[in-house]
């Protein structure tokens, strides 16, 4: 069984400031996990994926994750944040390796930024 | 690659009408998905398919959907009849074993 966490509904922070997107999972096995991106009335974009190699995973549009382990998250940042990231954010895992019992979805984090 | 294609792009309907839901996954991917995505309950699996064949479709809520794979490159996602708690935007997704999933721009469905 897994499950993923995340622990904020809406984050606002102003054009130019850091991001913190926070996430924590929860797997029976060793898991993939990505984070996925929607703007409104679109599809879902990949902005990274954690795979067991390297912990620290850069994606997209400057964002990055970091797999912590002993903590069980995978915390989406971004050093200065854009008014084009305001959107909804997604954690999401997935057995590693394996299609076979799809993706988790958190319940999202929708991100505002001020200008 | 022109990606994972849903169509339509929108639909409304009338409760009590057949809604069908149609998706062309990428060419080569063996991995087929449906989820839906409400406000209320975020997004969930519905159903998935390997090779055609499908594997868990223990996400349909309830005997009015059905989804169907007849050949690698086609899936529909029926509802009948429609209800309008199935008002939703239903994404399809495919992947190929070892590589990372591509959804398609979804269908937002409207049950009036």
């Amino acid at each position: 069984a897994q499950s993923v966490t995340q622990l904020d509904s809406h984050v606002s922070v102003s054009e130019g400031t850091p991001v913190l997107l926070r996430c924590n999972y929860s797997s029976s096995y060793s898991p993939s996990l990505f984070w996925y991106v929607q703007h409104p009335n679109k599809g879902l974009q990949l902005l990274l994926k954690y795979t067991s190699a390297a912990t620290l995973v850069k994606g997209i549009n400057g964002f990055e994750a970091e797999f912590k382990k002993s903590e069980t998250s995978f915390h989406l940042t971004k050093p200065s944040a854009h008014m084009s990231d305001a959107a909804e954010y997604f954690c999401v895992v997935s057995r590693a390796g394996g299609g076979a019992d799809g993706l988790t979805f958190g319940k999202g984090t929708h991100l505002i930024i001020q200008p | 690659d022109a990606g994972v294609i849903q169509s339509p792009r929108h639909e409304v309907t009338e409760m009590g009408q057949e809604v069908t839901l149609r998706c062309k996954p990428i060419s080569g991917h063996d991995y087929l998905f449906w989820y839906r995505q409400t406000m209320m309950r975020g997004l969930e699996l519905l159903i998935y398919f390997n090779n055609n064949v499908p594997i868990d479709d223990s996400g349909m809520p309830e005997d009015r959907f059905s989804a169907k794979m007849p050949n690698a490159s086609f899936s529909t996602l029926k509802i009948q009849p429609s209800e309008p708690r199935d008002s939703a935007v239903y994404f399809c997704a495919s992947r190929r074993m070892g590589l990372g999933y591509t959804f398609g721009s979804g269908t937002r469905l409207t049950v009036v």
